[in-house]
């Protein structure tokens, strides 16, 4: 199994649904991160968390919330999708010797 | 928000060539990393810097953290189809919660 799991890793949805992509990872860490890649853009922070209780906007929030179920579990939810929310989505952790990302979702919104 | 500067933002090469990309900040980093991104795959982790100056090798790539903080290179030697993807730096903030900022990345096509 992989370290960091995300799913689904595809998805098409329309403008004004709500959707939900998950992470889970067997690492053990406590600090996860989502990032959202753009052609052009690198990564981009959206929110991170350096534990259940603890929850930090990035870079880019706006339009997405998060939840850290538990250590290995840390989800990403868009409200209300809108077309400029397409886009490829990755979860990472952070241990003592760097960061390991999942295999991304990539999502559609029409 | 920090940014990096990354380039070239493509590149198109024979096999068997060298390969050399670099980033710029205007912030200073206290880790660099380089990435290789596959298609349909997360960023793996290629190289980590972890002080100025440091010169950095795994296999046939080198990377170095520059005695600013500021900017890092990649170079690939004797480059190879498997080496096509796109690679990204990406530099760790001094202060905060120091969170990674990534450059735009770099494409690597190479011709056979």
């Amino acid at each position: 199994d992989a370290d960091v799991t995300q799913t689904p890793r595809n998805r098409i949805t329309k403008t004004g649904k709500r959707i939900m992509l998950e992470c889970s990872q067997t690492k053990g860490h406590d600090r996860m991160y989502w990032y959202r890649q753009d052609p052009g853009l690198g990564l981009r922070l959206i929110y991170y968390s350096f534990d259940v209780k603890d929850i930090n906007k990035g870079e880019i929030s706006d339009g997405y919330s998060v939840s850290r179920q538990a250590q290995a579990k840390f989800s990403l939810s868009l409200e209300s999708a809108i077309p400029n929310q397409t886009a490829l989505y990755f979860c990472a952790t952070r241990g003592n010797y760097g960061y390991t990302f999942g295999s991304g979702t990539r999502l559609t919104v029409v | 928000g920090q940014q990096l500067n990354q380039s070239p933002q493509s590149m198109f090469i024979q096999e068997g060539e060298d390969v050399s990309m670099n980033c710029t900040s205007s912030s200073i980093f206290n880790t660099w990393l380089w990435y290789k991104q596959d298609p349909g795959e997360g960023p793996v982790l290629l190289i980590a810097l972890y002080k100025a100056g440091e010169l950095t090798s795994n296999g046939r790539l080198t990377a170095q953290f520059g005695i600013t903080r500021k900017d890092s290179f990649l170079n690939i030697s004797a480059s190879i189809p498997s080496d096509v993807g796109i690679y990204f730096c990406a530099g760790q903030l001094i202060q905060g919660a120091q969170k990674l900022v990534f450059g735009q990345g770099t494409r690597l096509t190479i011709n056979p």
